[in-house]
């Protein structure tokens, strides 16, 4: 069975600093991965994807993930973070049966 | 506009009650879905259903039963069988049929027990 793991449950940082949040995922079959925000008593909003292709995603906001398929990780990054970046982060795999797995999520914390 | 609407935004129930939430989406999307979120366990599926008048048992489906009687719409009822029921419920919805398997959310509702 297809799983996600978030190893950080909580990332502080300063802004305008770089930030990278971790996620690790694990399937015997081809996967589609997600990084999803949550705002503050809100649903989820997809940041970013990757089906195939190029292994660098670029999403919304300036975020960026690398899917490395050897390492079995698709890490989020953002060179520089603001204020606003503050949120919940969750990574998902979906192995194209109709759902979609969900990691355990890392706040993210920016502070001035 | 288009989008998923989840009712109420906060819900209590008392010992004993079932409560319904409920889940409208003007997407025309195929398949919907009910989350629970849990601080520090992220979400977890609850039941699906990939067209009218079908659903299928999520991971933690116990306590609770849904209805796919339209499209549009896929209520999620919490018994009094669930034990544990406080927690923010989230709605989802997706083309079963979009290869880029995009999940739209609603905005969550936050039951909580009296």
């Amino acid at each position: 069975a297809q799983s996600v793991t978030q190893l950080d449950s909580q990332v502080p940082v300063f802004e305008e600093a770089p930030v990278e949040l971790r996620c690790n995922y694990s399937s015997s079959v081809s996967v589609y991965l997600f990084w999803y925000v949550q705002y503050p008593n809100q649903g989820l909003q997809l940041l970013l994807k990757y089906l195939s292709g190029s292994t660098l995603v670029k999403g919304i906001n300036g975020f960026e993930a690398e899917f490395n398929k050897s390492q079995t990780s698709f890490h989020l990054r953002k060179p520089s973070v603001h204020i606003s970046d503050t949120a919940e982060y969750f990574c998902a795999v979906n192995t194209g049966f109709q759902k979609l797995v969900f990691g355990t999520g890392t706040r993210l914390l920016v502070s001035p | 506009d288009g989008g998923i609407t989840q009712s109420p935004k906060y819900l209590f129930r008392k010992e004993g009650q079932n409560v319904t939430l409920s889940c409208e989406q003007n997407l025309n999307h195929d398949a919907m879905y009910w989350y629970r979120q849990d601080p520090g366990q992220g979400l977890r599926l609850i039941y699906y259903s990939q067209i009218v008048n079908d659903f299928q048992k999520g991971d933690i489906a116990e306590g609770y039963s849904v209805s796919r009687e339209k499209k549009e719409s896929f209520p999620l009822t919490v018994t009094s069988a669930q034990k544990n029921p406080t927690a923010f419920y989230l709605c989802a919805s997706r083309n079963r049929r979009d290869p880029n398997e995009k999940l739209f959310f609603g905005s969550g509702t936050q039951l909580s027990v009296l």
